[in-house]
């Protein structure tokens, strides 16, 4: 079963403006999350992550909030460019359960001019 | 992060035969895993090789059908056996540990 989901496949955004990507999770004892943006034809690279003890991380123009209460998570793009357009994948794990991450279908994020 | 290249980038490939994707990382790394990505799903992971041990295969895998073989710390192959058109996937190896993972291209499979 799915227990890491983005349910928008796809979002599109004008350049300058805001970009929320979101992601929810199912499995509770996820203590690690992580996301990863995909070009065509290229691996997926890892962009910024965030540890259940936090509710914030920030790297540049991209930040993850956390909200374990909801069991949901969301990555915010600002200000948004052309360049950000790509797949972005969340991922979780389990520290005690090995290192297999459990990925998000993806979202398909298309910035406009 | 570590420089992680694939070959073959991609390949066609008959039903019934066998593909060997080989996995090059640029600085020596203890764990390696291999994910498949197929059509319109998510990235699921097959397996871990570690280097001096026999890889751990997730649920749903099996050595049979997909050997790993990890000889050294910076190099692995994964095998796809007697290939159907099911297996037709992304094949992506990565390197990390306890948090981050980093990716290789991967290597795009089309079983006709």
């Amino acid at each position: 079963d799915q227990q890491v989901k983005q349910n928008s496949p796809s979002l599109s955004v004008q350049e300058g403006r805001i970009s929320i990507l979101n992601c929810d999770y199912t499995n509770s004892m996820f203590d690690y999350f992580l996301w990863y943006k995909k070009y065509p034809a290229e691996g997926p690279t890892f962009l910024i992550s965030i540890s259940s003890i936090k509710d914030k991380n920030e790297d540049g123009r991209f930040t993850v909030f956390l909200n374990k209460s909801a069991k949901h998570l969301s990555l915010h793009i600002v200000p948004s460019q052309p360049g950000d357009s790509a797949v972005y994948f969340c991922a979780a794990r389990v520290a005690q359960s090995g290192y297999a991450l459990n990925f998000g279908k993806g979202t398909s994020l298309l910035v406009t001019p | 992060s570590a420089v992680i290249s694939q070959k073959p980038s991609r390949d066609i490939c008959q039903r019934g035969t066998s593909l060997t994707i080989q996995c090059q990382v640029d600085s020596q790394v203890t764990m390696m895993f291999w994910y498949r990505q197929q059509p319109g799903q998510s990235l699921t992971l097959i397996a871990t090789a570690n280097q001096g041990s026999e890889a751990t295969y997730e649920s749903g895998f099996v050595i049979d059908k997909f050997p790993i073989s990890r000889p050294n710390l910076t190099f692995s192959t994964l095998t796809v056996s007697n290939m159907s058109p099911e297996d037709s996937s992304i094949y992506l190896c990565s390197v990390g540990g306890n948090y981050e993972q980093y990716f290789g291209p991967g290597t795009r499979l089309t079983v006709t």
